[in-house]
């Protein structure tokens, strides 16, 4: 069935190491993001795109990367910069040719420094 | 740029009793709005969304929504709150502003329905 898939489901990342949280779509969308939620700060955007091999910041893409060579998928990369990467991370999509359509959520991965 | 508030933390109501959680919001267009809820450790549910023309906005799980432009508010509401409603609800807005399109989200409203 259609929707958006996010892997793993927890990770755990120790100090100095880089981890690649999986996000795949299968609903056709052109745009993907990324988003990071933290307790009583609702969600913040890290990273969208909206065409493959295309992508731009949100506003707190700092210690993050991410890439979009296929329309299906959209890697995010939480590298040793991020000095606080304890937080759960949601992955959306959307179709961009109506404005007033709704955004569709993967399940999330929940990130745990050790 | 464009922005929602969601002016309380937590909402308690008693089940069988209506609901009201609030969203304020600020454009600088046409406002495109809409209501998302979360349960425990998983992913945002979309629930309803603002289409101009219709104040009244019915949505998922017997929910509905009432746009007011003059006090720029796009309040969630349910007639008669069930338990299995305790969630997080998110107000969001699409933003428009900047042309990346994504949604920009409220901190989120935690609603507890007590039996």
């Amino acid at each position: 069935d259609g929707g958006i898939t996010q892997s793993p489901k927890y990770l755990f990342r120790k100090e100095g190491q880089n981890v690649t949280l999986s996000c795949e779509q299968n609903l056709n969308h052109d745009a993907m993001y990324w988003y990071r939620q933290d307790p009583g700060q609702g969600l913040r955007l890290i990273y969208y795109s909206q065409i493959v091999n295309d992508f731009q910041k949100g506003d707190i893409a700092e210690g993050y990367s991410v890439s979009r060579e296929k329309k299906e998928s959209f890697p995010l990369t939480v590298t040793s910069a991020q000095k606080n990467p304890t937080a759960f991370y949601l992955c959306a999509s959307s179709n961009l040719a109506a404005m007033n359509t709704e955004a569709f959520f993967g399940q999330g991965t929940r990130l745990t420094v050790v | 740029a464009q922005s929602v508030a969601q002016p309380e933390d937590q909402v308690n109501v008693a089940e069988g009793n209506p609901l009201t959680v609030k969203c304020t919001y600020s454009v600088s267009g046409n406002p495109y709005l809409f209501w998302y809820v979360q349960y425990p450790n998983r992913g945002l549910q979309f629930l309803l969304k603002y289409i101009t023309g219709d104040n009244l906005v019915k949505g998922s799980y017997g929910f509905e929504a009432e746009f007011n432009k003059s006090q720029t508010s796009f309040h969630l509401k349910k007639p008669s709150a069930l338990v299995s409603d305790s969630a997080l609800y998110f107000c969001a807005v699409r933003d428009m502003d900047t042309g990346r399109r994504a949604l920009t989200f409220g901190s989120g409203t935690r609603l507890q329905v007590q039996p």
